[in-house]
């Protein structure tokens, strides 16, 4: 089956920071690959994707790039800041003629301090 | 558009009572999921729609899990009867198809005592 495995959290870092979280995926297919951010207190919404191989997905100053050859789509940004208190979701979708159900992983908590 | 819409916002219900959760999605949405948050089980995906239909739902828990969706504007999630450990964050989402970004309501936080 179609499984994405997260890197365990929570994450705690200092403001300006460089930030990587690590998301393999397990797919029957070619999937296509998200990252989903949830602030505390509201749900969730897409904050980058990709949708091919070597695809490189950004927003926000966040990027991921979609290996095929390791299965990965690591989260990376160069400096977080405050605002960047949050928990990540790496996600994936396969259409499966009348299946596209995305497959979460478990969420990474991060935490950025002043 | 005002995004996708979820009441109630939170609801404390007793043991036993039925809890029944709204959702309204952006409109032109052929697919409508709903999901389940918890600590321990992390996002779980009880049931999703495609045009009204249910396609998949495999995730309802148990038989006093129900969903519908009567028309492309509503759909209810009802728990009858509930138990405390129904307690959970329970999330409505909408997607113009299957391969794009899902957008999700802001939530029902559910506890039953």
């Amino acid at each position: 089956g179609n499984s994405v495995t997260q890197m365990e959290g929570p994450v705690t870092l200092s403001e300006e920071a460089f930030l990587t979280i690590n998301c393999t995926y397990t797919a029957t297919g070619y999937p296509s690959l998200f990252w989903y951010v949830q602030y505390p207190g509201e749900g969730l919404q897409l904050l980058l994707k990709a949708t091919k191989a070597d695809d490189k997905g950004s927003n926000k100053g966040f990027e991921a790039t979609y290996r095929k050859e390791t299965t990965s789509f690591h989260l990376e940004k160069g400096s977080v800041q405050v605002s960047d208190s949050a928990v990540y979701f790496c996600a994936l979708v396969i259409s499966n003629f009348g299946n596209e159900k995305l497959t979460f992983g478990t969420g990474t908590r991060l935490t950025i301090i002043p | 558009d005002a995004g996708v819409i979820q009441s109630p916002r939170h609801e404390v219900t007793e043991m036993g009572q039925e809890v029944t959760l709204r959702c309204k999605p952006i409109s032109g949405h052929d697919y409508l999921f709903w999901y389940r948050q918890t600590m321990m089980r992390g996002l779980e995906l009880l049931i999703y729609f495609n045009n009204n239909v249910p396609i998949d739902d495999s995730g309802m828990p148990e038989d006093r899990f129900s969903a519908k969706m009567p028309n492309a504007s509503f759909s209810t999630l009802k728990i009858q009867p509930s138990e405390p450990r129904d307690s959970a964050v329970y999330f409505c989402a909408s997607s113009p198809l299957p391969l794009y970004e899902q957008y999700f309501g802001p939530g029902t936080r559910l506890t039953v005592t």
